[in-house]
């Protein structure tokens, strides 16, 4: 079955740049569906950051767009997410995650916390 | 961007009794792609309903969706102790998705 799987630091400072990866087993990324990113901070909701399709074609939430850069790398069957300038209101569980009817299959989710 | 708004915030009943949860949107929502997940403390979400009114495979059908355009609803006929938890719509029909603020389902 389909399997996601995050990795990447778990504490970014002020200022920098937070890069996460996402594995992806079960299924090739370029199945034709998109390939998204979501985040929670801490005891609130959750807020996508935006996808990647099997083509390269790439999607942002408009409050992250400036900042955000998801890619994929097909040789390795996974995509990543880079967003920079980041600050403590970026601290956030965050999560990769399928398209296909809605989001359908989620990674089990990495905790970033942006700290000095 | 089409903004969710689920109510109520809270929702305090006991095992046995039946939930409506509902979930409203600032524009139609684009061929009724809405999607409700469930999410429990420490656990990612878990997709109950798309497409409004479709239920994800595996899940019970003590959920059921409902609802069109702007206005959509979540019903659990009858709470199992499992499912009291934190409840999510999801419009995927329009970029960029956006989800509500979450219905936390508890004990009464």
């Amino acid at each position: 079955q389909v399997q996601l799987q995050e990795s990447g630091p778990g504490l970014v400072k002020p200022s920098g740049t937070l890069s996460l990866t996402c594995a992806v087993s079960g299924v090739s990324i370029s199945s034709g569906t998109w390939w998204s990113w979501v985040r929670q901070p801490p005891g609130k909701g959750l807020e996508w950051i935006g996808e990647i399709d099997q083509s390269g074609r790439t999607n942002y939430n408009p409050s992250l767009k400036s900042r955000v850069t998801i890619s994929a790398d097909k040789s390795k069957n996974q995509f990543s997410l880079e967003l920079t300038s980041v600050t403590a209101a970026d601290t956030a569980l965050y999560y990769c995650a399928r398209e296909n009817f809605g989001i359908n299959v989620w990674g089990r989710g990495t905790v970033v916390t942006v700290s000095s | 961007e089409i903004v969710l708004t689920q109510s109520p915030g809270t929702l305090s009943l006991s095992p046995g009794e039946r939930a409506t949860l509902s979930c409203r949107a600032s524009q139609s929502v684009t061929n009724n792609y809405l999607a409700w997940y469930q999410q429990k403390a420490g656990q990612a979400p878990r997709l109950l309903i798309y497409g409004a009114s479709s239920r994800a495979t595996g899940i019970p059908d003590r959920f059921s969706g409902s609802g069109s355009g702007t206005d959509f609803t979540l019903t659990i006929s009858r709470l199992e102790p499992e499912d009291f938890a934190v409840y999510y719509c999801l419009q995927y029909g329009s970029r960029p998705l956006t989800f509500g603020g979450g219905t936390k389902v508890e004990i009464k």
